[in-house]
């Protein structure tokens, strides 16, 4: 059975606070991914990896890095918290092969206080 | 632009027939993507269209034209339990998912 994890369901931090959220595939997949979702937006990408040590803005990666050392593990780094970045983080991993589906971990609500 | 159109939010009654529309416009196009968000939870994988037509899987079926660039996503004999976020996905032509931003379906007893 596929699986991806997060560290946190939920999590709750200060303004200015650094903030890591990990996420592990057992999977061997390639490509891994940070969304983040808000209500009435889409789901989001922050940034992604395809390969380990290799990392691609998505989106909206204004506030976030992002740490690709092992090709299961692919790390969200908030570098100084804030109050917009109150959000639903959800990691996938995909397969570099059809039909590229993406599977979720089950997401961390992080709220930014 | 880079565009995914779904209704925001449908009702539908148990045990009737549901249909969800997407429509889309995006550069290039490798695969269109259904999935299924319950609340409070991840998004789970439902289908995959490549080619036109109808790929039916179970209660649920979904149809893709490329030409209208359009889907749907048709649910049969609804279930309480199909009360969900349904997304709509589409892989652009450098392979990233553009998504929409989901059709919240209401199902009423």
């Amino acid at each position: 059975d596929v699986k991806v994890t997060q560290s946190s369901r939920y999590l709750v931090k200060r303004t200015g606070e650094k903030v890591f959220l990990e996420c592990v595939q057992d999977m061997d997949h390639e490509n891994m991914f940070w969304y983040r979702q808000d209500p009435g937006l889409g789901l989001r990408l922050i940034y992604f990896s395809y390969d380990v040590k290799m990392k691609e803005k998505g989106d909206i990666p204004e506030g976030y890095s992002v740490s690709r050392e092992k090709k299961e593990r692919f790390s969200l780094i908030l570098e100084s918290a804030s109050t917009n970045q109150t959000s639903m983080y959800l990691c996938a991993s995909a397969r570099d092969r059809e039909p590229y589906e993406q599977y979720f971990g089950p997401g961390t609500r992080l709220t930014v206080t | 632009g880079q565009n995914i159109d779904q209704p925001t939010e449908m009702t539908a009654t148990e045990g009737a027939i549901v249909q969800i529309n997407c429509t889309y416009q995006t550069s290039g196009f490798n695969g269109l993507f259904w999935y299924q968000q319950h609340a409070g939870e991840a998004p789970t994988f439902l289908s995959y269209n490549v080619l036109d037509g109808l790929e039916e899987k179970g209660r649920f079926s979904s149809f893709l034209s490329r030409s209208k660039g359009y889907s749907y996503l048709l649910l049969k004999e609804l279930q309480m339990k199909d009360s969900a976020s349904y997304l709509c996905a589409v892989l652009d032509s450098n392979y990233q998912l553009i998504w929409g931003a989901g059709t919240k379906l209401i199902i009423k007893p």
